[in-house]
C-alpha cells in the first residue's frame, strides 16, 4: 500500500518555464513533508520542506504547496534551469518519525 | 567537512557470499537509516536506528542485518538470504527524533552487484 504517490514517472519542461511536480498521500497523520533531488549514482539531497500546519513554503526558485484537504502537495520550480534535470522524490514523515518516500519523478529540462 | 561517507562506491560479490556495506557520519546525528533504490521503486527502508545499540526493521529487512555499536557507524550486511541483493544502497542520518523536523542527509550510495 503506497502511502506517498508520485503518479508521473517523468516530466519534460522547457528551460525557463515552470516545472510542477505533484505528490499525493493517503495518511492524514503525516506531519511533515519533504522534497529531495537526486542525480544518477548519487545520494538524494534535501531541497525544501513544509510542515502540515502550513500551506506554502518558498525558497528561491522552489515553492512547495500543501493542500491538506486534498492530501496533495506540489513542488514548483520557476524558472526551470538545465541543472534541475534530476529525479525528485516526495517524502512524508509519519508519527514514529519514519520518512516514507514516493517512487520519484524524473524531470527533464529541455533546451 | 561534516558529512556521510559510504564505501566503496561500487561493489561486486559472488552469489551466496555475505557482504558488508559501510556507512560513517561525523554530523553527530543520533538517527541513521539504510535504504535501497531499485528502478521504478523509489527508496525503500531496510533498517533504521534512532540511538546507539538500538535498531528497528524497516519495510524490507529480510536478508539484511545491521549493527549500531558506535554513533558514527551503521554498517549493513547483505546476507546470502537476500534474494535480490543487486541494487543501489543509500545510507542516511538525521538529528534526534525529538527535533522539530526530520531532514535526512544522504551518503553518496554504494552500488552492489551480485554476480
Amino acid at each position: 500500500d503506497q502511502q506517498v504517490k508520485q503518479n508521473s514517472p517523468s516530466l519534460s519542461v522547457q528551460e525557463g518555464r515552470i516545472s510542477i511536480l505533484n505528490c499525493d498521500y493517503t495518511n492524514s497523520m503525516f506531519d511533515y513533508f519533504l522534497w529531495y533531488k537526486k542525480y544518477p549514482a548519487e545520494g538524494p539531497t534535501f531541497l525544501i520542506s513544509i510542515s502540515s500546519i502550513k500551506d506554502k513554503n518558498e525558497d528561491g526558485r522552489f515553492t512547495v504547496f500543501l493542500n491538506k484537504s486534498a492530501k496533495h502537495l506540489s513542488l514548483h520550480i520557476v524558472p526551470s534551469q538545465p541543472g534541475d534535470s534530476a529525479v525528485y522524490f516526495c517524502a512524508a514523515r509519519n508519527r514514529d518519525d519514519k520518512i516514507i518516500f514516493g517512487k520519484g519523478t524524473r524531470l527533464h529540462i529541455l533546451p | 567537512d561534516g558529512g556521510i561517507t559510504q564505501s566503496p562506491k561500487y561493489l561486486f560479490r559472488k552469489e551466496g557470499q555475505n557482504v558488508t556495506l559501510s556507512c560513517e557520519q561525523n554530523l553527530n546525528h543520533d538517527a541513521m537509516y539504510w535504504y535501497r533504490q531499485d528502478p521504478g521503486q523509489g527508496l525503500r527502508l531496510i533498517y533504521y536506528s534512532q540511538i546507539v545499540n538500538d535498531f528497528q526493521k524497516g519495510d524490507i529487512a529480510e536478508g539484511y542485518s545491521v549493527s549500531r555499536e558506535k554513533k558514527e557507524s551503521f554498517p549493513l550486511t547483505v546476507t546470502s538470504a537476500q534474494k535480490n541483493p543487486t541494487a543501489f544502497y543509500l545510507c542516511a542520518s538525521s538529528t534526534s527524533h525529538d527535533s522539530s523536523y526530520n531532514e535526512q542527509f544522504f551518503g553518496p550510495g554504494t552500488r552492489l552487484t551480485v554476480l
